[in-house]
């Protein structure tokens, strides 16, 4: 039963430019997570998707978007790239609870983002 | 927003039981309280997820009062490889949105 996976693991662009990041869900999860994490910080989150709609977002400007697909991977667009966008950027699936409380999440190992 | 507040650090040696304690004042009445380990360059994994009084798994146990006000996870007998950041989460709700809000968690360094 494969886990998350995301790709690319490493990406260097400059600023200024677009990037496009995927995400594959644990087997059975439908709902996706986005996290920012800067070096030596926590996660920071970005956006949740269920059912290919936007369900949550965190405190991040409309530069950061998503998508997610009927299979329920997901994808995370970056626009204009600025330098402080440098982060590794993490995809947690969960499988949604009726309530929408807490949630086990299940994290890849992330796209290292280097922005020039 | 329920808030999450933990040590920054802290330090043991091996074969030594470890408590990190975690406090979370305003968290929702159904909210459950997770913990996570995370080493560098890999994404948070799952450790142990309670709501109230004590959950114990193969890894750790966690340790919830009544009050829910706090939780302690408690990891037994580290080993170097326990050597990562721990993170400890709550549900967020506001106005009807919920979401997992992440704090700076916890370095733990096992020595030798």
């Amino acid at each position: 039963d494969a886990g998350v996976t995301q790709s690319p693991t490493h990406l260097i662009k400059t600023r200024g430019q677009q990037v496009t990041l995927r995400c594959s869900p644990k087997s059975g999860h439908d709902t996706v997570s986005w996290y920012q994490q800067a070096l030596g910080q926590g996660p920071q989150f970005i956006f949740q998707y269920y059912e290919e709609e936007e369900r949550q977002r965190g405190n991040f400007p409309d530069r950061f978007s998503g998508h997610q697909f009927p299979n329920y991977s997901s994808e995370l667009n970056v626009n204009a790239l600025l330098l402080g966008d440098s982060a590794l950027y993490l995809c947690a699936s969960s499988l949604d609870r009726e309530d929408g409380t807490n949630e086990k999440l299940f994290f890849g190992s992330g796209t290292q983002l280097s922005v020039l | 927003l329920a808030k999450t507040t933990q040590p920054i650090s802290m330090d043991s040696y091996e074969g030594q039981e470890v408590n990190i304690t975690c406090s979370h004042n305003n968290i929702a009445t159904n909210d459950y309280i997770t913990w996570y380990q995370q080493f560098p360059s890999q994404g948070p994994r799952f450790i142990i997820q309670g709501y109230k009084t004590k959950v114990t798994n193969e890894v750790a146990s966690l340790f919830i009062p009544a009050d829910r006000k706090s939780s302690t996870l408690s990891l037994p007998r580290v080993s170097l490889s326990d050597t990562a950041v721990y993170y400890c989460l709550v549900g967020s709700r506001m106005d009807s949105s919920y979401k997992l809000i992440f704090g700076s968690g916890t370095r733990l360094l096992v020595r030798p």
